[in-house]
């Protein structure tokens, strides 16, 4: 079955610090990883996209690392601020065909920002 | 502005009701998915539409059904509401078809069923 899993669940940091979030995955045949930031009540918007060659991948503070072999990413938020304060989701879309409907999401790691 | 959206976003069903949740974009994407998401678990397919004219079931389609009325809207139907539906719905829409855009949400229905 595939599967997605993000840790930590949450995690608390001061603004202005850096922090990391995992994602580790099980699907297969794997096309691409994507992670997204959901703010309180809104959907969940895309900050990043990777397929198989690539390793990193940045957008502004957020930058997102794959490893196609370990099947894991990471997404690393630099200089914090309040308003990063989200749920980041992981997402990886199967390959194998048309992608309709097949994104796995992880559940997903809350993040507060604390002054 | 261009987006994904979703009407309405609050409410309260009793058992045994039924209501349509509505969608719609503006972005010309030709397929369509209604996920459901619920506390500590990632969002889960509902039902999807490659394209106008087309529906298929996802991972938890019991209890619902749906209709792609044209290529801008998509509806989901709650022909019988159960405790179990409470959850908060997205909409979402892309031009993906394998792919690299990014499939666009909209900002959600939070349904409770008493």
């Amino acid at each position: 079955k595939n599967q997605v899993e993000q840790s930590p669940q949450s995690l608390i940091i001061l603004e202005g610090k850096n922090c990391t979030l995992q994602c580790n995955y099980t699907v297969s045949p794997f096309s691409n990883l994507r992670w997204y930031k959901q703010d309180t009540g809104r959907g969940p918007v895309s900050l990043t996209i990777m397929t198989f060659s690539e390793n990193t991948k940045s957008n502004g503070r957020y930058t997102a690392t794959l490893d196609a072999d370990t099947k894991q990413s990471s997404l690393h938020i630099t200089a914090s601020q309040l308003s990063d304060s989200a749920s980041y989701i992981c997402v990886v879309s199967a390959g194998g065909g048309t992608s309709y409907g097949k994104l796995t999401f992880g559940q997903g790691t809350i993040l507060t920002v604390h002054p | 502005n261009a987006g994904v959206t979703q009407t309405p976003k609050f409410q309260v069903l009793k058992t045994g009701q039924s209501m349509t949740l509505q969608c719609a974009q503006d972005m010309n994407h030709n397929s369509m998915y209604w996920y459901r998401q619920d506390p500590g678990m990632g969002l889960r397919l509902i039902y999807y539409s490659a394209s106008e004219g087309t529906t298929d079931k996802g991972e938890v389609p019991n209890g619902y059904n749906v209709s792609r009325l044209n290529k801008r809207e998509f509806s989901l139907r709650l022909e019988s509401a159960a405790p179990s539906q409470t959850s908060v719905y997205f909409c979402a829409s892309t031009n993906e078809g394998g792919g690299l855009r990014g499939y666009t949400f909209g900002s959600g229905t939070r349904l409770t069923v008493v």
